[in-house]
């Protein structure tokens, strides 16, 4: 079974670019998680999709994040425009009954 | 506030010596209580969960117990391998978000 892929692993981009992550989950995992790890702080929680639709968004940091989740399959994390303070490590879990979680590598990003 | 703490926030043993780490936590409505390993550059990797006080498990050479207030994972006789950052988690209710801690960092040296 093949595990969370995320890509791309590393991006590095100015102030005020715009960077798109990627998560594709384990096929069939319905319910799909974006975490983030700020430097220094404890990994926390962004949003939760079950299939396609957003079920708790609380943790995302404004509207400068926007998460898409195409027809309940792969994930995409939109930061338009970035921040200095957006950099961190992302990371994608996804679990089939919101009771387990398997993790994704994570995408480092660097706002420079 | 929910809250989850973890201490040492790093800790060096020898290999053989046995110690354990902690994780407090305060938060209503749990759902269950989480262990991940993590290595350099890699994600969380799932070691246990546990549901209610009292319950305990084990692999290998790790072992997580609960009470009601806090975990601790007890590590037996560490081998080198078992270097990683130790994170502990819980989740609330049935929203399925995970709250961490900032982790443990393990080192085992030969």
């Amino acid at each position: 079974e093949a595990g969370v892929t995320q890509f791309p692993s590393h991006s590095v981009i100015e102030k005020g670019q715009t960077v798109t992550l990627r998560c594709d989950p384990i096929s069939g995992h319905d319910n799909l998680y974006w975490y983030r790890r700020v430097m220094g702080k404890e990994i926390k929680f962004l949003l939760h999709f079950v299939k396609e639709s957003k079920q708790d968004e609380s943790g995302m940091p404004n509207n400068r994040f926007l998460a898409e989740r195409t027809g309940g399959t792969y994930s995409t994390l939109k930061v338009q425009p970035a921040e200095l303070e957006d950099s961190g490590v992302y990371f994608c879990a996804s679990s089939p009954r919101g009771i387990g979680y398997t993790f994704g590598s994570g995408t480092r990003l660097t706002v420079v | 506030e929910d809250q989850v703490t973890q201490s040492p926030e790093a800790l060096r043993l020898q290999e053989g010596e046995s110690s354990s780490l902690n994780c407090s936590y305060t938060v209503s409505g749990l759902r269950g209580l989480f262990w991940y390993r993590q290595d350099p550059g890699k994600g969380p990797e799932f070691l246990f969960t546990l549901y209610s006080a009292g319950e305990e498990k084990e692999k290998e050479r790790l072992k997580a117990t609960l009470t009601k207030k806090e975990s601790f994972l007890h590590i037996t006789a560490p081998k080198p391998e078992d270097s990683a950052t130790y994170l502990c988690a819980v989740r609330k209710g049935s929203q399925g978000n995970l709250i961490f801690g900032k982790g443990t960092k393990l080192s085992v040296k030969p």
